[in-house]
């Protein structure tokens, strides 16, 4: 699986939109680009993954470049309850495999009021 | 609810003094899979289980054994737990089929062995 290159920290005001970045230059053509995150000590929870087209759900939207070296979460409204280190893990998907996820260091986020 | 449990959520034993976490999804999933997470190391996988009696080891296997009897268990077996075992360890179970792969965890147990 590709190694991903995070910002360890970023701060976000409550209310705007957090747009946290990820560095995946090694990825190669099946590789999907997932994002978890984990609040406190509480397990990883996922929010959203794609290939290479952009996606949105309820969580957030992906945004992931034509050449799909970088990509970018973006939590619309955040607000304090998005508080949380943000994974951003490259990955085979689909079936076989393990789903075996490898977690770097993340992106801490802090919401303030 | 889909959902991921483990238990204890804390736990303090002593050094040799065997242990189980337990773990149980109720998703029907094939994959299940354990972690640990210590400060400065991340994440990191002990055993995974693609289904039912098989098991194989992940990254940091020793000193661990997992058992999958049945597909919705995967019980965590600390045989002799030494204090570098301390640590929060987290659960997690996922499809074998479909796109959405997706991996589920559960809420973490943190051990703490003295």
């Amino acid at each position: 699986d590709a190694k991903t290159t995070q910002p360890p920290s970023m701060d976000c005001a409550e209310g705007r939109a957090a747009n946290l970045p990820c560095n995946h230059s090694t990825i190669s053509g099946n590789e999907y680009v997932y994002w978890y995150r984990q609040i406190h000590s509480q397990g990883p929870q996922y929010i959203i993954h794609g290939l290479k087209n952009n996606e949105t759900n309820e969580m957030a939207s992906l945004i992931i470049t034509e050449d799909r070296k970088s990509s970018t979460l973006i939590l619309p409204h955040a607000t304090l309850r998005d508080t949380a280190v943000y994974y951003c893990i490259v990955r085979s998907s689909g079936t076989g495999g393990y789903n075996k996820l490898i977690f770097g260091a993340g992106t801490r986020l802090a919401v303030h009021p | 609810e889909a959902q991921v449990t483990q238990n204890p959520r804390y736990l303090i034993t002593v050094t040799g003094k065997k242990l189980t976490v337990t773990c149980s999804q109720n998703m029907n999933h094939e994959y299940m899979s354990w972690y640990r997470q210590d400060p400065g190391l991340g994440l990191r996988q002990i055993y995974y289980s693609m289904n039912v009696e098989v098991t194989d080891k992940g990254d940091v296997p020793e000193g661990y054994k997992v058992s999958r009897k049945e597909k919705r268990n995967f019980p965590l077996i600390l045989e002799s737990p030494s204090p570098n075992q301390t640590s929060l360890y987290f659960c997690a179970s996922s499809s074998r089929t479909g796109r959405n792969t997706e991996a589920f965890f559960g809420q973490g147990t943190r051990l703490t062995v003295v």
